[in-house]
């Protein structure tokens, strides 16, 4: 258990909706990274927070959306939802930024239909 | 732009046998480099770091990589293969200076008995 949780763990909608994914990251860390994990694309960076505030941007849709609350989980928000966009989202956390080891969430999977 | 390549997507190899996963990346200044096991409908588990304090990263499982920088290389070895080793392994870059991991696409490990 790598201490990071994810809700919730399976997610069936349709297209044109809009999903919310959870993550509550392990006890102390003040990072989190989103990721997206597809056949075609593979394990792609999305966005990361520190401690409330944006930190960097990866190849994130602009129907895409993050936050990171004052109590540090953080919510991957998906809009307009596209068959495209099914997919494995996975959440990591660590305790500062770069170098620093990130522990992964057991992901989210997003089907849409 | 960095880039991390794992040569070959599927690897086989008996029970017993040396267990080799090639990483090479892409960078002129050496990134962290991390690899990441992935079992079956799991996230991602860290099987070791490369962080510059010695060039033989011993991991968990056995597993162990060696970063060449002559050869931008941190190839993944085990000595003996197990029945449980089988699963999805990445290869990942942390670049210096940035948060972000750039994974490979993955070597999914298959072990014969």
């Amino acid at each position: 258990d790598s201490g990071v949780t994810q809700t919730p763990k399976h997610l069936i909608t349709a297209t044109g909706q809009r999903v919310t994914l959870r993550c509550s990251p392990r006890s102390g860390d003040l990072s989190v990274y989103w990721y997206q994990q597809s056949l075609d694309q593979g394990l792609q960076f999305l966005i990361q927070y520190y401690n409330g505030e944006e930190r960097a941007k990866g190849n994130i849709l602009e129907r895409f959306s993050a936050q990171q609350f004052p109590d540090l989980h953080s919510e991957l928000n998906l809009s307009s939802l596209e068959l495209g966009d099914s997919a494995l989202y996975f959440c990591a956390s660590s305790v500062r930024t770069s170098g620093n080891i990130q522990y992964f969430g057991a992901g989210t999977r997003l089907s849409v239909l | 732009a960095q880039s991390v390549t794992q040569l070959g997507s599927h690897v086989s190899v008996s029970e017993g046998a040396l267990v080799l996963l090639r990483c090479n990346y892409s960078s002129s200044v050496p990134p962290y480099l991390f690899w990441y096991v992935q079992y079956p409908n799991q996230g991602l588990q860290l099987l070791l770091k490369y962080t510059s304090a010695a060039t033989l990263v011993k991991g968990i499982n056995g597993f162990e990589a060696e970063f060449k920088k002559s050869e931008t290389s941190f190839h993944l070895t085990k000595p003996s293969a197990h029945m449980s080793d089988a699963a999805e392994y990445f290869c990942a870059a942390g670049p210096r200076g940035t948060d972000k991991l750039i994974f490979g696409t993955g070597t999914r490990l298959q072990v014969f008995p």
